[in-house]
């Protein structure tokens, strides 16, 4: 059984400020991991998909690391804003086939 | 675009009746795949699909059929609905290892 976990569960914080989160897997038979933005009433979004290890990718103030070795990927938001408020899932593709989701964060920002 | 089309987007039905969810995607995407998403529990893999003919089971299969006789249609079915299977429905397609895109869901409740 493939166990992704994701931290903290919940987030709140004020505009402006930066923050991140943890997806932790293991790192056996590791294929790809990708993280997506989930709104509320709407369906996930893919951000990033990463492979390789040392991985880093960036999408305007969203960035993400990957470290396959230890088996963990950090998803950053710098200045953060109530538009990005959203629950953050990552999901580890196992051997090329299923992909497994976390449990994800949900991120409140306050103005 | 439509991308992927989930029908029907909701459904009440009594216990032990049986129904069929029916996911279609206009992206010739390989690979497609069934989630259920409960409070607490994130997406969890019900069925997946690496190819038109071949379905494979992901984590929480039972009570589930799928059948993938098109490359752009994957069908989820219930043979007989129990009020466990009270949840929100997603499909989803990738180009084979890639970003998944998702459908809007498919809220069902078994009463």
């Amino acid at each position: 059984i493939l166990n992704v976990e994701q931290s903290p569960q919940s987030l709140h914080v004020q505009e402006g400020d930066s923050t991140n989160f943890t997806c932790s897997f293991p790192s056996s038979n590791f294929y790809a991991l990708h993280w997506y933005r989930w709104e509320t009433a709407k369906s996930p979004e893919a951000l990033f998909v990463m492979t390789l290890n040392g991985d880093e990718k960036k999408k305007g103030r969203i960035s993400a690391t990957l470290n396959t070795k230890e088996g963990y990927s950090y998803l950053y938001i710098k200045g953060s804003q109530p538009e990005d408020s959203a629950t953050y899932l990552c999901a580890l593709r196992h051997n090329t086939d299923k992909l497994i989701f976390g449990t994800g964060t949900r991120l409140q920002v306050f103005p | 675009n439509a991308g992927v089309t989930q029908t029907p987007k909701f459904r009440v039905l009594k216990t032990g009746q049986s129904m069929t969810l029916l996911c279609a995607q206009d992206m010739n995407h390989e690979y497609m795949y069934w989630y259920r998403q409960d409070p607490g529990m994130g997406l969890r893999l019900i069925h997946y699909s690496v190819g038109e003919g071949t379905t494979a089971k992901g984590e929480v299969p039972d009570g589930y059929n799928v059948s993938r006789l098109k490359k752009q249609n994957f069908l989820l079915g219930l043979e007989s609905a129990a009020p466990s299977q009270t949840s929100v429905y997603f499909c989803a397609s990738s180009r084979n290892t890639g970003e998944l895109f998702f459908g809007e869901g498919s809220r069902l409740t078994v009463l």
